[in-house]
């Protein structure tokens, strides 16, 4: 397993600003993913992380609107940017394991006003 | 394409009685699959996973799963309801050797248990 863990845990947000959202993990990992599951919602794949490369984005997320940041193989930031009430989710990151498994950090909570 | 659904957004029983979370998937190639809980306020963790070996697969907490090719069915069962398994339980499939971005997630089931 991995012990994963996000920073910050959840905050309210004006529209129009932007949030960085860590997330640590107690091993190295070749890949991060991070995800959004709005509200009642499932999840769905923002990005995927690798270090030293730029993230992969998938289709209708682009990076204008969430930077990603890896910068070693225990850390990945996601920035939402120029928010709007449309953006309140539940920000996750995640990790691979083996034969596909993820493990998850405990998300953040975000609301925007 | 890949694709899973969970029939059921809602699921209630009452403590002790079983648990039946149903999941269906469609997959040109034989996937591997996952059970995920989220309890509140919380990640999701993972329950168990099929990967090919035993169709029958035991997970944490008691639940268990069966791999039914023939009705492409992966349900979550449980033979006796804890209030402390109350949560959203996701089903979620991938093609098998690829990586985790292409894990497909269902809607969801939250499951309530009553006293």
């Amino acid at each position: 397993s991995a012990v994963i863990s996000q920073k910050p845990s959840r905050d309210i947000c004006q529209r129009g600003t932007s949030l960085t959202i860590q997330c640590q993990v107690d091993s190295q990992v070749t890949m991060m993913f991070w995800y959004r599951q709005q509200p009642g919602q499932s999840l769905t794949l923002i990005a995927t992380a690798n270090q030293g490369s730029e993230a992969t984005y998938e289709s209708g997320f682009v990076i204008d609107k969430f930077p990603i940041s890896r910068p070693n193989l225990t850390f990945s930031t996601l920035t939402v940017s120029n928010m709007s009430p449309e953006d309140s989710s539940i920000y996750l990151c995640s990790v691979e394991r083996q034969e596909g498994e993820q493990y998850f950090g405990p998300g953040t909570r975000l609301t925007v006003t | 394409a890949q694709s899973v659904t969970q029939l059921g957004s809602h699921v209630s029983v009452s403590e002790g009685a079983l648990v039946l979370l149903r999941c269906n998937y469609s997959s040109s190639v034989p996937p591997y699959l996952f059970w995920y809980v989220q309890y509140p306020n919380q990640g999701l963790q993972l329950l168990l996973k099929y990967t090919s070996a035993a169709t029958l697969v035991k997970g944490i907490n008691g639940f268990e799963a069966e791999f039914k090719k023939s009705e492409t069915s992966f349900h979550l069962t449980k033979p006796s309801a804890h209030m402390s398994d109350a949560a959203e339980y996701f089903c979620a499939v991938s093609p098998p050797y690829s990586s985790a971005s292409k894990i497909i997630f269902g809607s969801g089931t939250r499951l309530s248990i009553r006293p």
